[in-house]
């Protein structure tokens, strides 16, 4: 089967950086996926990552090394509005995304 | 494109009764897909189809879940008998074939079984 591990919860200034990880573990890996998720809201796509290193958007990036099944994302210059939960998501070729549990990111000022 | 709808938004059942809710994917998605989530939790896969097929169906919580999507566009999720359990909030989700890992969220419904 699958499974994914994430920090469940993660607190950050505002204008700082944060990094949560993800470590997985599945066979037939595709990628990496990651979503944003505000309370009562549904979850958004953040970014994907299929090879190995870094993926910038914005201010968020992604990374992935498959060799050692973790990727992270990094969220630069925290807004308030950054406050959210984080799924990473595994894509196989099993079953289409399996997600974490999420972390939850306070960004406080 | 309006994106992906669902309905109803709330559903208050008693246990016992059969519930049915609906998605209409994104109009050019041919993959749809169910989640349940519950508090806490991330979204836990539960089926998808592509086009009209039903390609996974066995991460279904039990014989009591059914989803069809007959002519390929909207979808339902029907629970029969329901269970106090059961209580979540169902999310509905679409994607292109190509792009799998890119998937438009609905904005759920939850359901609650007294």
């Amino acid at each position: 089967g699958q499974s994914l591990e994430q920090p469940s919860e993660v607190t950050a200034v505002e204008g700082a950086i944060v990094q949560i990880n993800c470590t997985y573990q599945t066979s037939g890996f595709y990628g990496l996926s990651w979503y944003q998720q505000h309370d009562g809201g549904a979850p958004t796509f953040l970014s994907y990552n299929a090879l190995d290193g870094l993926e910038e958007t914005g201010r968020f990036s992604s990374f992935l090394s498959r060799s050692d099944s973790y990727g992270y994302l990094l969220l630069q210059e925290l807004q308030m509005k950054d406050s959210a939960s984080y799924f990473c998501a595994v894509l196989s070729g099993n079953t289409p995304l399996v997600f974490g549990k999420g972390t939850r990111l306070s960004v406080i000022a | 494109d309006t994106g992906v709808s669902q309905d109803p938004r709330h559903k208050i059942t008693k246990r016992g009764q059969n519930v049915t809710f609906r998605c209409d994917p994104i109009s050019e998605h041919n993959r749809l897909y169910w989640y349940r989530q519950t508090l806490g939790q991330g979204p836990e896969f539960l089926t998808y189809f592509q086009n009209e097929a039903q390609l996974e169906k066995s991460r279904l919580l039990s014989d009591r879940f059914s989803a069809e999507r007959p002519k390929g566009s909207f979808s339902t999720l029907e629970i029969q008998r329901t269970e106090q359990g059961d209580s979540a909030m169902y999310l509905c989700a679409s994607s292109t074939n190509r792009a799998q890992e890119t998937q438009y969220f609905g904005p759920g419904t939850r359901l609650l079984v007294l």
